[in-house]
């Protein structure tokens, strides 16, 4: 039951490249859309978030993009360090207004930054 | 740091032991849930309670039980498992009216 299409698998940048995940999305319902990021060994840590009336949010290094249109969100890691390095999950959410509003993940891109 | 504490971090157990998981949260949040992550792939929602009540079971096996004895704890009891439940389960809370989801570290469950 995917919901949400996420690539690349991994990714491997150079120090202070850009790293680009994509995702996509099917179900015009979603209404939240947040990216984790998870070390090994430790719980995923929300990482940033955006709404979809809104078409770019920018957190330090990190931004999101958004295109309602094409359902598609995108996370851009500006000068990416090798502290980066981690496993990044793209998510969405249905309203709180719906009985099922449990968080639908993208199968993960296993970023590496090389030094 | 998460605010979403689990307990035990590591866990060994055979297939007819029963132990179970701890979860404590302390923000206030009225919605808890449990989630199993396999290596290298997405978590997977199992349980969520909301308002101490259980909203939503994903078909998981009865072997996985859990209980909210209030707004602040979670548990999952774990009876009769197989090694293939070997996994990261992960906790979760967020509050009524926003959709942010904290996960806490998870606990480690190894069945042999």
């Amino acid at each position: 039951q995917q919901q949400v299409k996420q690539s690349p698998q991994s990714l491997i940048v150079q120090k202070g490249g850009i790293s680009i995940i994509n995702c996509a999305y099917e179900n015009t319902a979603f209404d939240y859309f947040p990216w984790y990021q998870q070390f090994p060994g430790k719980g995923p840590a929300l990482l940033i978030a955006i709404r979809p009336d809104v078409s770019e949010k920018k957190e330090g290094r990190f931004t999101i993009s958004f295109n309602k249109s094409a359902k598609q969100f995108s996370l851009h890691i500006m000068d990416s360090q090798p502290g980066d390095s981690a496993t990044y999950f793209c998510a969405a959410r249905l309203p709180l207004s719906y009985n099922n509003n449990d968080m639908r993940f993208g199968a993960g891109t296993r970023l590496t930054v090389k030094p | 740091d998460t605010e979403v504490t689990q307990t035990p971090k590591h866990l060994v157990m055979g297939m007819t032991n029963k132990k179970s998981l701890k979860c404590e949260q302390h923000m206030g949040h009225r919605a808890m849930y449990w989630y199993k992550q396999k290596a290298k792939k997405p978590p997977e929602l199992m349980f969520v309670y909301s308002y101490e009540k259980l909203s939503i079971n994903e078909s998981v096996p009865s072997r996985f039980s859990p209980e909210c004895p209030n707004s602040s704890l979670l548990n999952l009891h774990l009876h009769a498992l197989q090694p293939e439940d070997s996994a990261l389960y992960l906790c979760a809370s967020s509050q009524g009216g926003s959709n942010t989801i904290y996960f806490g570290e998870g606990s480690w469950l190894t069945v042999v």
